[in-house]
């Protein structure tokens, strides 16, 4: 069974350009999540999608960050603009309920 | 390759009592962190306890505390006087520079 898959693996943008990060979750997995770690800080929280809505979005840290779930399959997350406290790992994982997820690989975003 | 291993998939816990999740991991390097992350069910990832492998003393978090054998490159978590609202499942996580890897996952559950 595929796991959580996220793309691009590594993205590096310049300052004020857009970035969109794609997840594709387990099949079958209702509950979607958007996390990051931005350096040297702990992993934070950013939103829980079930389905196609928004479970819980009270991390995303402004509105230069737009996450959406297509169908309630794969979901996306975009920055736009970026900016330079925006670098870090972007993790996604996807849950088929309560007490167990599996989380993404991380997609790698640098911002020059 | 950085390797976080968890060999306990579920384990249970009576209230009141402690309980102590195990972890290994695999690393050539000297300069890491070590995390214990929950997630409550249906409910975001919380950090738990956080080590920085180049200090000696152990790391504590009121009821929450660590057991960290770095020659042996273990990092267990103590719980004690387990609570009904630390059901979860716990993560593991190593860190280092950018590169992040969490282990499958235990699944506590605190028995009334």
């Amino acid at each position: 069974e595929a796991g959580v898959t996220q793309f691009p693996s590594h993205s590096v943008i310049e300052k004020g350009q857009t970035v969109t990060l794609r997840c594709d979750p387990i099949s079958g997995h209702d509950n979607l999540y958007w996390y990051r770690r931005v350096m040297g800080k702990e992993i934070k929280f950013l939103l829980h999608f079930v389905k196609e809505s928004k479970q819980d979005e009270s991390g995303m840290p402004n509105n230069r960050f737009l996450a959406e779930r297509t169908g309630g399959t794969y979901s996306t997350l975009k920055v736009q603009p970026a900016e330079l406290e925006d670098s870090g790992v972007y993790f996604c994982a996807s849950s088929p309920g309560p007490n167990t997820i599996y989380f993404g690989e991380g997609s790698w975003l640098t911002v020059v | 390759a950085q390797t976080v291993t968890q060999s306990q998939p579920e384990m249970s816990v009576q209230e009141a009592e402690t309980v102590t999740l195990s972890c290994t991991y695999d690393t050539s390097e000297n300069n890491y962190y070590l995390f214990w992350y929950k997630q409550p069910p249906s409910r975001q990832m919380i950090l738990v306890i956080r080590q920085e492998a180049y200090k000696q003393q152990n790391a504590t978090e009121n009821r929450f505390s660590v057991n960290f054998q770095k020659a042996a490159k273990s990092f267990s978590l103590k719980i004690s006087d387990s609570q009904l609202g630390d059901t979860a499942m716990y993560f593991c996580a190593f860190e280092y520079g950018q590169n992040f890897v969490f282990g499958p996952g235990t699944r506590l559950s605190v028995l009334p």
